[in-house]
């Protein structure tokens, strides 16, 4: 069946770091592709989205590319803050429900 | 900005009680899903809910569980006879459309059974 891996955390990031989170899917049809991200004690907050091969998606600096040849689709940030701190959830869906990763969580230090 | 909003924040019932999780899904949705987080592990889909029934279900959405949507704009969870292991965080969600597009998220109900 479908499902997402996403590499493990924690990820452990001064500020101003460059960061990098992958994600890889299995999936038989052509499924659009999520990034969600958790705060401490909240709920899920789309992040970013790509609905087909080659997209790019991007948000509050953040940017993931739907690379079919590889079937990944790795978040990326150029410079991280403390307010990034949070879970990063990769998802997908082909269907009606959305298959997600583990989560990694990102932890910024000053 | 629309959004989908639960109730209650938290909940603590005991073991073989029944329990009613409340959601209002964005107003011009029409897609309807609960998943669950159990504490430090992923996000695991429940059930999608559609035209006034159950489109698809996880092999977790047993026989204890079931959903309902009682009015135009509730959209509800219950659990028969809780189990420990039903302590999780339950999140709704709500999707305008159903393939390959967004789905938006509650902020979640806490279950915690003792």
């Amino acid at each position: 069946g479908d499902s997402v891996t996403q590499m493990e955390g924690p990820v452990t990031l001064s500020e101003e770091a460059f960061l990098t989170i992958n994600c890889t899917y299995t999936a038989t049809g052509y499924p659009s592709l999520f990034w969600y991200v958790q705060y401490p004690g909240e709920g899920l907050q789309l992040l970013l989205k790509a609905t087909k091969a080659d997209d790019k998606g991007s948000n509050k600096g953040f940017e993931a590319t739907y690379r079919k040849e590889t079937t990944s689709f790795h978040l990326e940030k150029g410079s991280v803050q403390v307010s990034d701190s949070a879970v990063y959830f990769c998802a997908l869906t082909a269907t009606d429900k959305l298959i997600f990763g583990t989560g990694t969580r990102l932890q910024v230090f000053p | 900005e629309p959004e989908v909003t639960q109730t209650p924040s938290h909940q603590v019932t005991q073991m073989g009680q029944e329990v009613i999780l409340r959601c209002v899904p964005i107003s011009n949705h029409l897609y309807f899903y609960w998943y669950r987080q159990i504490l430090g592990q992923k996000v695991e889909f429940l059930v999608s809910f559609y035209n006034n029934e159950i489109s698809e279900k996880s092999e977790i959405f047993d026989d204890q569980f079931s959903v309902e949507r009682p009015d135009g704009s509730n959209f509800t969870l219950k659990i028969r006879s809780t189990k420990l292991e039903d302590s999780a965080m339950y999140f709704c969600a709500s999707s305008g459309a159903v393939v390959n597009t967004e789905a938006f998220f509650g902020q979640g109900t806490r279950l915690t059974v003792v």
